[in-house]
């Protein structure tokens, strides 16, 4: 079994639609919870972290942590063509424990006009 | 602000031979990572620099891969000899530290390796 899981996709949703997506994973140790976005050619770049359990929110991007279910979300409200992309979540643990990023499957996301 | 760099963008050689990497970190910054990413898998850590030294090398495949980091600068991970499992998308991040408490990593557009 994969510590973090995430669908695949592709996500397609119309112009200014809500765009919903989310991981669920299996160790308790992560704290730190990331969101990447990656055009195709390009690396990972990072949307936004959480700490622990929470909401965050960031413009047009919100991130929902929920520890007691070990599931993440990202909404992305007002969808544009340009947030068409590969969505990424990451996680880690305290410094203590190990620093590195485990990373989901990544979610393939079209936005059509 | 430079970014992180990687070089080549894209290499193709054949099963056996040898491949380096480069990966140039955002200045200042003293930890280095590289990634994986493999044909339909998810993204996989290889290993962590703090400076110069080696601070986790857990996931290095094999004994085929060597990462070095010079000076605490650059770094290059070289691939001897290669094989056709070794192909994929080799990413590079750099970041300042814990000074947040989130290790925030900042990634490059990575290197794609061929194996034929």
């Amino acid at each position: 079994q994969k510590e973090v899981e995430q669908d695949p996709g592709p996500l397609s949703v119309p112009e200014g639609a809500i765009v919903s997506l989310n991981c669920t994973y299996s160790n308790s140790a992560f704290q730190y919870f990331m969101w990447y976005r990656q055009y195709s050619r390009k690396g990972p770049e990072l949307l936004m972290y959480t700490y622990s359990s929470g909401n965050k929110e960031d413009g047009r991007f919100t991130a929902q942590v929920d520890k007691s279910s070990k599931y993440i979300s990202l909404f992305i409200r007002d969808s544009q063509p340009s947030d068409s992309a590969t969505y990424l979540c990451a996680m880690s643990a305290p410094k203590a424990a190990g620093n590195k990023l485990t990373f989901g499957g990544g979610t393939r996301v079209l936005v059509k006009p | 602000e430079a970014g992180v760099t990687q070089f080549p963008s894209h290499s193709v050689i054949e099963k056996g031979q040898t491949v380096t990497l480069r990966c140039d970190p955002i200045s200042g910054h003293d930890n280095l990572y590289w990634y994986r990413r493999v044909m339909g898998k998810e993204i996989k850590f290889l290993l962590h620099f703090v400076k110069e030294s080696k601070q986790d090398e857990s996931g290095m495949p094999n004994n085929r891969f060597l990462a070095e980091r010079t000076g605490g600068t650059y770094s290059t991970l070289k691939v001897q000899p290669a094989e056709l499992e070794d192909s994929g998308v080799y990413f590079c991040a750099s970041s300042p530290g814990f000074t947040s408490g989130a290790n925030v990593l900042t990634f490059g557009a990575g290197s794609r390796l061929t194996v034929l």
